[in-house]
């Protein structure tokens, strides 16, 4: 199977600064990793994606990094901005399998 | 086009009913999957399914089921509900099974209590 954990459950941040989420799993023959957002009252909504041959991966003022030698990914935001507040969660699977997702880290942002 | 449609919104039960919770797809998704989210336990994978078969079943017991009719939609029912069953029950669909592209595509879930 695959434990999946997050390292903080909240996470507060000022407008305007970055911020970092990490998130650790345990299984070595994950392949695939996905970050999510969840807003109150709403299903999880996809953010990034990235597959085990990439260590770093970047979209819209958000990057994940994934480090494979210690079974550790983070999700980077620049720029923090009110509508980011949300929780976070990170999903892990491996080729063919489930994905098993991370509790979340709650962001929130102060104006 | 039109996300991933849970019915209903919110749901109030009682100890020992039953309940059916409903999920439509995206059009043209063909894999619908259910998680149950909890604040202690995250999102716990229930089952999986694929042209109206199910590919791949979570560690729940067996008063949980589901199925998959031929136009995608899925359902999910539990019996004898128990009062550790409240919880946020999210369908996710994607185009083919367990493809990873860009993840799934969740729903804004039924909100479950049973009282």
């Amino acid at each position: 199977g695959e434990s999946v954990g997050l390292h903080l459950p909240t996470l507060s941040v000022q407008e305007g600064d970055n911020s970092i989420i990490n998130c650790a799993y345990s299984n070595s023959a994950s392949d695939y990793f996905i970050w999510y957002k969840q807003e109150s009252g709403k299903g999880p909504q996809f953010i990034i994606d990235i597959r085990s041959n990439m260590d770093k991966r970047q979209g819209q003022r958000v990057t994940v990094l994934l480090n494979k030698t210690v079974k550790h990914l983070s999700l980077q935001i620049a720029a923090t901005q009110p509508g980011d507040s949300a929780v976070y969660f990170c999903a892990v699977s491996s080729t063919g399998n489930q994905f098993y997702f991370g509790t979340g880290t709650s962001l929130t942002v102060i104006p | 086009k039109a996300g991933v449609t849970q019915t209903p919104r919110y749901l109030i039960k009682t100890r020992g009913q039953q309940v059916t919770l409903s999920c439509s797809p995206i059009s043209g998704h063909r894999s619908v999957s259910w998680y149950q989210q909890t604040p202690g336990q995250g999102l716990q994978f229930l089952f999986e399914y694929f042209s109206e078969t199910q590919r791949n079943k979570g560690n729940f017991p067996g008063r949980f089921s589901g199925r998959q009719f031929s136009n995608s939609r899925s359902e999910m029912n539990v019996s004898t509900l128990e009062l550790g069953d409240s919880a946020l029950y999210l369908c996710a669909s994607s185009l083919a099974l367990r493809t990873g592209e860009s993840g799934y595509t969740f729903g804004s879930g039924t909100r479950l209590t049973v009282v």
